[in-house]
């Protein structure tokens, strides 16, 4: 167990429509990193948020886009839903934005299908 | 081309063989290396970090080629638990976690 709890766990949704994933970090992490992961694919980095500011962005569109929380949980918010954007959507939690190791805690992911 | 390439396999392995993955990167200017685990159907998880000098962790070694620009991860003595995807990791000069496709294992008894 990380300690990194994701919700929800999984969602259908239809084309144009908008989701918001949450996440929640291990106690003691100040950075959390939302990743996309298709079906076969590794994960591919979305954005990362350190101290409640973004502060790393992957080759996303806008229509993606995050917060961090004073608590240091995040919320991934995804706008006009595309077909291709189902996929799970994992969160992970460290220590110290870029200066950190590193290491990822992963969350178990929400899984979204797009119809 | 590619950031990180694996070769996605899938590894067919009977227990207690040795299999070794390798992938490579593009970026020469990468800065930190990893190997993590996924199960099938859950997150990743950490195996290990690679250092330019080589380093081990029971039966798993792991070595950093940076002049080919390429990583390798051997395992010994495979067990059925070490059926698993492994995901190779680089992190960028801008500290971005670059994540490979993965190389399939299965271990059969």
């Amino acid at each position: 167990e990380t300690g990194v709890t994701q919700s929800p766990t999984h969602l259908i949704k239809t084309r144009g429509q908008q989701v918001t994933l949450r996440c929640s970090s291990q106690s003691g992490h100040n950075t959390v990193s939302w990743y996309q992961q298709a079906l076969g694919q590794g994960p591919q980095f979305i954005f990362q948020y350190y101290r409640e500011e973004e502060n790393g962005r992957g080759n996303f569109p806008p229509r993606f886009s995050g917060l961090q929380f004073p608590n240091y949980s995040s919320e991934l918010n995804v706008n006009a839903l595309e077909l291709d954007d189902s996929a799970l959507y994992l969160c992970a939690s460290s220590w110290g934005g870029r200066a950190g190791t590193g290491e990822l805690f992963f969350g178990e992911g929400s899984r979204l299908t797009v119809l | 081309r590619k950031e990180v390439e694996q070769d996605p396999g899938p590894f067919n392995v009977p227990e207690g063989a040795t299999v070794a993955f390798n992938c490579t990167y593009s970026n020469s200017a990468s800065q930190s290396f990893f190997w993590y685990r996924q199960d099938c159907r859950k997150e990743p998880k950490l195996l290990m970090s690679v250092y330019s000098s080589g380093n081990e962790d029971g039966r798993f070694t792991a070595q950093l080629n940076r002049a080919s620009q390429y990583i390798s991860l051997l395992i010994r003595d495979s067990k059925l638990s070490d059926s698993a995807t492994y995901l190779c990791v680089v992190r960028d000069s801008s500290y971005k976690l670059i994540f490979g496709s993965g190389t399939r294992l299965l271990v059969r008894p």
